[in-house]
């Protein structure tokens, strides 16, 4: 079944830190760019990161550069998003996505709470 | 950066009747556009890439044209589970961008 899990959601204070997994399944990972966005509740849709097949060209939103670092371990068919200094306006549906232009295939999305 | 506008911000429309969204790009994209489809409480999907190319498995009453900086998408026969939040979305550059959304209600 070709699809793409996260994990790693939940409640954090401001300032903290909290790391997001994506396991794929289903088709050849280590083929594709993959790519995080996230959503706010109620709101739209805002790109956070895209990183290549083999992990050597890495893209970040500019807002959240310094804070955010993207990752994956092709072996391990996983998509890893650290996140760090963690502000309310963080707080967001994290989706994990393939592809680095139109993105065929999503997760299901992990909840991020920023809050005190 | 890129700035995708949608029009309407709602649009209320009778079962059966064609459903127009537009989205505007502040320059160019030439066609390296894309449209997505969420239902209430899912991920989005995937409609429409390179402008007019549908994706696999989507409906034929979904299409899309346009080029450079205007963009339609077009449901030709509006079915109730087409309720959703339609986004449009660039791709010829960093940081990618999505439209803010058209709401589609079922008149």
């Amino acid at each position: 079944q070709v699809q793409l899990v996260e994990s790693g959601g939940g409640l954090v204070k401001p300032g903290g830190s909290l790391r997001l997994s994506c396991v794929a399944s289903g088709f050849s990972f280590s083929d594709y760019y993959m790519t995080w966005l996230r959503q706010p509740l109620g709101k739209g849709l805002e790109w956070v990161s895209s990183l290549s097949d083999s992990g050597t060209s890495i893209y970040y939103a500019d807002s959240l550069k310094g804070r955010f670092t993207i990752s994956r371990d092709n072996a391990k068919i996983s998509l890893y998003l650290q996140m760090n200094s963690l502000r309310a306006e963080d707080t967001a549906i994290y989706y994990c996505v393939r592809g680095n232009v139109a993105f065929d295939l999503w997760g299901q999305g992990t909840m991020v709470t920023v809050s005190s | 950066e890129i700035v995708m506008t949608q029009s309407p911000a709602t649009l209320s429309v009778s079962p059966g009747e064609r459903a127009t969204l537009s989205c505007r790009a502040s320059q160019s994209v030439s066609s390296n556009l894309a449209w997505y489809q969420q239902k209430p409480g899912q991920a989005p999907r995937l409609l429409i890439y390179g402008a007019s190319i549908g994706a696999t498995g989507i409906p034929g009453r979904f299409s899309g044209s346009g080029s450079g900086t205007d963009f339609t998408l077009t449901i030709s026969s509006l079915q109730s589970e087409d309720l959703a939040v339609y986004y449009c979305q660039q791709y010829i550059d960093w940081p990618r961008t999505f439209g803010q959304g058209t709401k589609v209600e079922i008149k």
